[in-house]
């Protein structure tokens, strides 16, 4: 069974930028979260999708959002950038609780 | 609120010595679950072992085991026979279940080095 695999691996943007980053989920998984990891910090939950709805979010602002489509994969598309969105942003797929994370997208605001 | 507490930033160990990276949890659910997740440099999480709130005894996935005190509210994690390649970042982490989905919610993580 193929794994979370999640595009770009790095990214470098400028403030004020829109960045999206996508992942492709575990097969047989249907629900997709992505979570941000700040540098020395634990990940953050940000938002969960399941049957192409957003039906989780954790504290962040509207300008993250994110889509889910008919084959599980998932966007997650953020607006407006700011210097503190640098983070290492993880997917992970799961059926029930059996969560499956990606190796992350590192994403560099300047 | 739910939270998860590492309270040791890095810890060293000698190759194919024991080593334990604790793990403190706040909740007030009857029914939850812990997680432990290696994160290598790679940035990917991997799954390591899961405690289940009702479970009866410890956890235990080959060299890792899971030292689960319920009164205490501790979830420490225990590494046997410590390999170099286990040298990473280790997360504990409690599902938490909240308007019908579940997510994680990590602790801050402890950094292991395991040395020749």
């Amino acid at each position: 069974e193929t794994g979370v695999t999640q595009s770009p691996t790095h990214l470098i943007k400028t403030r004020g930028q829109q960045v999206t980053l996508r992942c492709s989920s575990q097969s047989g998984h249907n629900t997709v979260s992505w979570y941000q990891q700040a540098l020395g910090q634990g990940p953050q939950f940000i938002f969960q999708y399941y049957r192409e709805e957003e039906n989780g979010r954790g504290n962040f602002p509207p300008r993250f959002s994110g889509l889910q489509f008919p084959n599980y994969s998932s966007e997650l598309n953020v607006n407006a950038l700011e210097l503190d969105d640098s983070a290492l942003y993880l997917c992970a797929s799961s059926l029930v609780q059996d969560w499956t994370f990606g190796s992350g997208t590192r994403l560099t605001v300047v | 609120a739910q939270k998860i507490t590492q309270t040791q930033p890095g810890m060293f160990v000698q190759e194919k010595e024991a080593v334990t990276l604790d793990c403190t949890y706040d909740t007030s659910d009857p029914s939850y679950g812990l997680f432990w997740y290696k994160q290598p440099s790679s940035g990917e999480m991997i799954f390591l072992i899961y405690q289940g709130s009702y479970d009866q005894q410890n956890a235990t996935e080959g060299r890792y085991s899971l030292n689960f005190q319920k009164a205490r509210k501790s979830a420490n994690l225990v590494i046997s026979a410590s390999q170099l390649g286990d040298s990473a970042m280790y997360f504990c982490a409690m599902r938490e279940v909240s308007g019908g989905y579940n997510k994680l919610i990590f602790g801050a993580g402890t950094r292991l080095a395991v040395h020749p």
